[in-house]
């Protein structure tokens, strides 16, 4: 089983719609939870971390970490054109020198 | 702030080369990751430095290695090339300690042929 798993979509969804991005994990262990941002031909762009369990909101962005499922989230609403990219959920263990392990990453489509 | 920079953007080697790769972090980072993106088994981690000590390897052969200078830029070095070796190889620098707070390059697109 792998440490970190992502369906790989694709998915596609009209502007602004609702969009629900997920991962899974196996290692309980993990405290430190990250979406990244991966435009074509480019680097991965940290959207956000969260610590533990909880919510995080930053704009249209909203990270979701259940940790007693092994199940994040990222939501983001009223979606644009912009947003098609792959997005790519990472963690680590406990955020210091422990490396990071990734998702396979979600490619995202948005039609305007 | 200038971001994270990576040179060369792209490299074509034949099997059997060695390869170095060069990263310049972001103006005051001192922890430098580096990975490996393919395809078929994404972002891979290589290693990792702070003040030019490695501080974490992942499970790569020894043909990959790296270090770190004093003023924080780093370089890894692939030698013997294989086909395999083909991938997008990314920096990312850490203001902190902590990894969970990383930017990343453009990347490094590496073809061996």
């Amino acid at each position: 089983q792998k440490e970190v798993e992502q369906d790989p979509g694709p998915l596609s969804v009209p502007e602004g719609a609702i969009v629900s991005l997920n991962c899974t994990y196996s290692n309980s262990a993990f405290q430190y939870f990250m979406w990244y941002r991966q435009y074509s031909r480019k680097g991965p762009e940290l959207l956000m971390y969260t610590y533990s369990s909880g919510n995080k909101e930053d704009g249209r962005f909203t990270a979701q970490v259940d940790k007693s499922s092994k199940y994040i989230s990222l939501f983001i609403r009223d979606s644009q054109p912009s947003d098609s990219a792959t997005y790519l959920c990472a963690m680590s263990l406990q955020g210091g020198s422990e490396k990071l392990v990734f998702g396979k990453g979600t490619k995202l489509t948005v039609n305007p | 702030k200038a971001g994270v920079t990576q040179t060369p953007r792209y490299l074509i080697k034949t099997r059997g080369q060695q390869v170095t790769l060069s990263c310049s972090p972001i103006s005051g980072h001192r922890s430098v990751s580096w990975y490996q993106q393919t395809p078929g088994q994404g972002l891979q981690f290589l290693f990792e430095y702070f003040s030019e000590t490695q501080r974490n390897k992942g499970n790569f052969p020894g043909r990959f290695s790296g270090r770190q200078f004093s003023n924080s830029r780093s370089e890894m070095n692939v030698s013997t090339l294989e086909l395999g070796d083909s991938a997008l190889y990314l920096c990312a620098s850490s203001p902190t300690r902590s990894n969970y707070e990383q930017y990343f390059g453009p990347g490094t697109r590496l073809t061996v042929t």
